[in-house]
């Protein structure tokens, strides 16, 4: 069946990196873009970008400029989403969800990841 | 950018009851391409409607989407106690694809 898988939860401090993954399967990997999705505590869904798995294109939405970088490793149907110079405020799950094609709707979603920024 | 305001924002029903839950789009959504979340504690989101009406794979037909111009609705019949989440409308009509605020169906 199709699946994204993320990795663990992480505890970093102020001014750290963070690469989170996706890994996917149950179908072509680069037949379907990936989405990225924050929620922060308590609140709802901001959606951050997307990347072309077929080129490797991301795109990025306002707010997710600079300090934040799609990337993928089409050799094991792996997306990465990497954090630089970490702030309190990225305290959040994220999430990778598969594009349907042509179109972003999202399905499926990973079960998300916990980034938690503490000194 | 498509700005989604969804009402109520919290609902309180009791399971056997019927929800109606909005979604107002802030301009017209590109192909009614409106889609609708249920996200459980601590859980990912699950899509549930897609193109506005489209039930997604394995949805059960108590729910169902529906639009008149940039309103959208959800509607669940014979509300189950699995069906007490938080409910998301999304866009992808235009980028940024943009998200409701979220709608709480809690238990009455």
């Amino acid at each position: 069946q199709v699946q994204l898988v993320q990795s663990g939860s992480e505890l970093k401090k102020p001014g750290a990196s963070v690469k989170v993954s996706c890994k996917a399967s149950g179908y072509t990997f680069t037949n379907y873009a990936m989405n990225w999705v924050r929620q922060a505590p308590g609140q709802g869904l901001e959606w951050m970008g997307w990347i072309n798995t077929n080129t490797g294109t991301p795109t990025y939405a306002q707010g997710f400029t600079g300090r934040f970088v799609f990337s993928l490793d089409t050799s094991v149907s792996t997306t990465y989403l990497q954090i630089s110079s970490l702030k309190a405020e990225d305290t959040a799950v994220y999430y990778c969800a598969r594009a349907q094609g042509s179109v972003n709707f999202f399905d499926p979603w990973g079960q998300g990841t916990l980034v938690t920024v503490s000194s | 950018e498509i700005v989604l305001t969804q009402s109520p924002g919290t609902l309180s029903l009791s399971p056997g009851e019927g929800a109606t839950l909005s979604c107002r789009a802030s301009q017209s959504v590109s192909s009614s391409y409106l889609a609708w979340y249920r996200q459980r504690p601590g859980q990912p989101p699950r899509l549930l409607i897609f193109h506005a009406s489209i039930r997604a794979a394995g949805i059960p037909d108590r729910f169902s989407g529906s639009e008149s111009g940039t309103d959208f609705t959800l509607t669940i019949s014979r509300l189950e106690p699995e069906d007490f989440a938080v409910y998301y409308c999304q866009q992808y009509g235009s980028s940024p694809y943009t998200f409701g605020q979220g709608t709480n169906l809690e238990i009455k």
